[in-house]
């Protein structure tokens, strides 16, 4: 079956820009997260979306980022005004959730944020 | 607050040889912990999981890594390398505080396989 698809695979901006990064998560998923690779910082957690509990946006680096998800489905991160800190691998995942075990999270091939 | 530790940045073995790669965890209780792997340009795969069932936990192309809460340690094995093993190993815990658990990710060890 089709895996977590992310658009667009790769996005150069200008400083100063706001971008738009896409993910469509496995279908019944009920989770959705968001993650940065970068080579300074490694790999680290954004925000989360469970279901229809508020999100946990604990790891978003500033108030630039945002994230949505839009009928528990597909989600957008939303970066305004990039700097070129921002450069990374943005990687969405997606698990299914079921009571209180761990389901793996399924990862995209994730959008290579350039910014100039 | 629950962290990783990969102990090596890079590790080269020959093909054919046994494959050791490190990883100690802390965490104020049991955790669950996390092998995956990255191949260069492609997406992260779980390779195993240990969530407090068996502590010597099996993963897909032979490798494996056995929980040791004395040692707090997590450490992933395979008995013989394959060129295709080489890439990227992130060790990883899980936060535990709610049913959707978000992953703390170590820094990564790279794997290389020579012939």
């Amino acid at each position: 079956g089709a895996g977590v698809s992310q658009s667009p695979s790769n996005k150069v901006t200008e400083k100063g820009k706001d971008v738009e990064l896409r993910c469509d998560p496995i279908s019944g998923h009920t989770a959705l997260y968001w993650y940065r690779q970068s080579l300074g910082q490694g790999l680290e957690f954004l925000i989360y979306f469970q279901g229809n509990s508020a999100p946990d946006k604990s790891g978003l680096p500033s108030d630039r980022f945002s994230a949505e998800r839009t009928g528990g489905s597909v989600s957008t991160l939303t970066i305004q005004r990039t700097q070129q800190e921002d450069s990374a691998v943005y990687l969405c995942a997606s698990s299914l959730v079921q009571g209180a075990r761990y389901n793996e999270q399924f990862f995209g091939p994730g959008t290579r944020l350039t910014v100039l | 607050a629950q962290s990783v530790t990969q102990l090596d940045s890079h590790v080269s073995v020959s093909e054919g040889t046994p494959v050791l790669l490190r990883c100690n965890y802390s965490s104020s209780y049991s955790p669950s912990l996390f092998w995956y792997v990255q191949h260069p340009n492609k997406g992260l795969q779980l390779l195993l999981k240990y969530t407090s069932a068996a502590t010597l936990v099996k993963g897909i192309n032979g490798f494996e890594a056995e929980f040791k809460k004395s040692e707090t340690s997590f450490h992933l094995t395979k008995p013989s390398a394959h060129m295709s093993d080489a890439a990227e190993y992130f060790c990883v815990v899980s936060d535990r505080s709610g049913t959707a658990s978000k992953l703390t990710f170590g820094t990564g060890t790279r794997l290389q396989v020579t012939l």
